[in-house]
């Protein structure tokens, strides 16, 4: 079955204890994105990747990392939680970054981060 | 951060109406509109990608038209029912700033049977 995943999907942690959110999808897919969804704000975008060792900033970047060293995977990194990070993550994909914007999104499940 | 606006923010109909809300959008450097729906405790599952002016599309019940002269997309759902239920969202990728999606608030539909 076609599919994004993500792991964990609940998680509560405390501030300053480095944590790793993983996305994986196995649709061959090139592009791979996340998202936090916060009352009141919607989907904003954290970082994106075009394709395996590219990756950029969305529009909330401040206090993530990620990677993409395989193209199924795109792990988004919490070096330093702040409770400011809780919310709602959706890690998603799609076919083609040339296409990108011509491509619907495929999203994961969600991942609930609270950190105390 | 270009803005994209949905309206309204939240809708409340009987099982059977039909219904409509917008979705605006900077008209300048348009490059393609997405309609996504979400579900309550599910993940956002994508309805359409609309890319040419006067473009309309439909999936069942619901349709989606686009005017990118003017920076607005309309969704259509006849005959509402309960399962249609959902948050349905906008999203525009502006061009040239690479795989950037930005999405509105979204509009909060909910069906009462």
């Amino acid at each position: 079955e076609a599919q994004v995943t993500q792991n964990p999907r609940y998680l509560i942690t405390v501030t300053g204890k480095k944590l790793t959110v993983t996305c994986s999808q196995n649709m061959n897919h090139e592009y791979m994105s996340w998202y936090r969804q916060d009352p009141g704000l919607g989907l904003r975008q954290i970082y994106y990747s075009m394709n395996v060792e590219v990756t950029d900033k969305g529009d909330v970047p401040e206090g993530y990392k990620v990677s993409r060293k395989e193209k199924r995977n795109f792990p988004l990194i919490l070096e330093s939680p702040s409770p400011n990070q809780t919310s709602l993550y959706f890690c998603a994909s799609s076919l083609s970054s040339g296409g990108g914007p011509y491509n619907e999104q495929f999203f994961g499940p969600g991942t609930r981060l609270t950190v105390l | 951060i270009l803005n994209v606006e949905q309206s309204p923010q939240s809708l409340h109909v009987q099982e059977g109406d039909s219904t409509n809300f917008t979705c605006s959008f900077p008209s300048s450097n348009f490059y393609a509109l997405h309609w996504y729906r979400w579900e309550t405790a599910k993940s956002p599952e994508a309805l359409f990608v609309m890319t040419l002016n006067g473009d309309e599309k439909k999936k069942g019940r619901i349709s989606a038209t686009l005017n990118t002269k003017e920076g607005y997309s309309y969704l259509y759902i006849k005959g509402s029912q309960p399962e249609d239920s959902a948050t349905y969202l906008c999203a525009d990728p502006p061009r040239n700033q690479g795989g950037k999606l930005i999405f509105g608030q979204g509009t909060e539909l909910s069906v009462k049977p």
